[in-house]
């Protein structure tokens, strides 16, 4: 149980367009969700804190017009990258609050390489 | 001073070895503590959940918390090469901040044929 689920697993795109990552829970439901960037050999960065039906909480020096995130249902989460650029290429990692262990579980992450 | 402190490793054992892996943090609100096994390119994946000081078991895992001294453990017995990974403890407290979690930079393992 409690398995979350990211698409896609990987993707390239040219600098300045737009990506959207989603986020799924699989069988379970979420009321919050977060948004992670790991650099290599790095920890988890906290990007954003997620709740169902409301905006998300960004944390200190993320740019929510550039990180945007939806948290439509109770199973899905969105986070596009607008407009994005070289130094935007990172692993992003989302991770969903619930499950029998009121605890984080993480997806597989996404690897965004942007040209 | 980082509110998690962990050694980044990387700790390299032969197999069959028990493992230690150990943080020390600083916040005395942090009730919940957990560890993460991440592989390299994936995401953290949850090993063990505990609530407060004691130990926990789940087969050849065990974590240990001591709140007095603010050290949690995870011990590894009859490590497999499949163990090799990077482990991350993370902790939060009962309420407040969102319940994020504050992680420590992560001990890399490889243990060896």
């Amino acid at each position: 149980g409690a398995v979350v689920s990211q698409h896609p697993s990987w993707v390239i795109c040219k600098s300045g367009t737009s990506v959207k990552i989603e986020c799924r829970s699989l069988d379970f439901q979420a009321t919050t969700m977060f948004w992670y960037r790991q650099f290599p050999k790095q920890s988890l960065m906290l990007m954003a804190t997620s709740n169902e039906g409301s905006k998300a909480t960004y944390e200190q020096g993320v740019e929510k017009d550039k990180f945007l995130i939806n948290h439509a249902s109770l199973t899905l989460s969105t986070l596009t990258v607008t407009s994005a650029h070289p130094e935007d290429s990172s692993f992003y990692i989302c991770s969903a609050r619930g499950g029998l262990v009121d605890t984080q579980y993480f997806g597989p992450g996404t690897r965004l390489t942007v040209l | 001073q980082k509110e998690v402190e962990q050694d980044p490793g990387p700790l390299s054992v032969p197999e069959g070895a028990i493992v230690s892996l150990n943080c020390t943090y600083s916040n005395s609100a942090f009730q919940y503590f957990m560890w993460y096994r991440q592989y390299s390119r994936k995401g953290p994946e949850l090993l063990m959940y505990t609530y407060s000081s004691g130990n926990k078991e789940d087969g050849r895992f065990t974590a240990q918390v001591d709140k007095s001294s603010k050290y949690i453990s995870l011990f590894i017995r009859d490590s497999q090469p499949s163990d090799s990974a990077t482990y991350l403890c993370a902790m939060r407290g009962v309420t407040g901040g969102g319940n994020k979690l504050t992680f420590g930079t992560g001990t890399q393992l490889k243990v060896e044929l």
